[in-house]
């Protein structure tokens, strides 16, 4: 079954610190992964995506994410966040090879900053 | 720039009362989504439809219909409003290219059952 997993709920972070949100993934067929964020209120804005060649990708805002297959993980980074970084994050897996299939999201990490 | 339009964006509904979510993509995409968010569930998928003419059911279909009406219209419909159904949805849409498979998402529709 195609399942993600955030198992960070809540991470605080200070401003100026590295930051890495988990994703681990369960997927039958060559997964693709995103990332979102969500503002308080607002809506879901892309951050980055992994659909095939080199395993780190680049996002907006400053961030990336390294896929490993064998660890079947997506994982989230930024070398230094900053307060606006503070918001709910998702990742979630869909197939590569097909429009048709389901997306499935994460619970959500929520990022807080510490001043 | 419209890109996933829904309605309405806010509604208060009684136990029991019937409301459809309309929602409208403007980038000739074959893939839409219906997705309900509720605090530390993240987004639950609760309908899709691969293409114009079929449905299929998500994670949470229970309590829910929907109609893909044409290739650019997918709607939502909640027959008999329970309490459990308050929640912000979700309309998203992704196009059928294997490059740039991006999902897009409406700005969200926050329901209240009372």
């Amino acid at each position: 079954a195609q399942s993600v997993t955030q198992p960070d709920i809540h991470i605080t972070v200070s401003e100026g610190a590295s930051l890495e949100l988990r994703c681990n993934y369960s997927y039958g067929a060559t997964p693709y992964l995103f990332w979102y964020v969500q503002s308080p209120g607002q809506g879901l804005q892309l951050l980055l995506k992994y659909f095939s060649g080199d395993t780190l990708v680049q996002g907006i805002k400053g961030f990336e994410a390294e896929f490993k297959r064998s660890q079947s993980s997506f994982n989230l980074r930024k070398p230094s966040v900053h307060w606006s970084d503070a918001a709910e994050y998702f990742c979630a897996v869909g197939a590569m090879y097909s429009s048709a299939s389901k997306i499935i999201f994460g619970s959500g990490t929520r990022l807080s900053i510490r001043p | 720039n419209a890109g996933v339009t829904q309605t309405p964006k806010f509604q208060v509904l009684k136990t029991g009362q019937s409301m459809t979510l309309q929602c409208a993509q403007d980038m000739n995409h074959n893939s839409m989504y219906w997705y309900r968010q509720d605090p530390g569930m993240g987004l639950r998928l609760i309908y899709y439809s691969a293409s114009e003419g079929t449905t299929d059911k998500g994670e949470v279909p229970n309590g829910y219909n929907v109609s893909r009406l044409n290739k650019r219209e997918f709607s939502l419909r909640l027959e008999s409003a329970a309490p459990s159904q308050t929640s912000v949805y979700f309309c998203a849409s992704r196009s059928a290219a294997l490059s740039g498979n991006t999902i897009y998402f409406g700005e969200g529709s926050w329901l209240t059952v009372v």
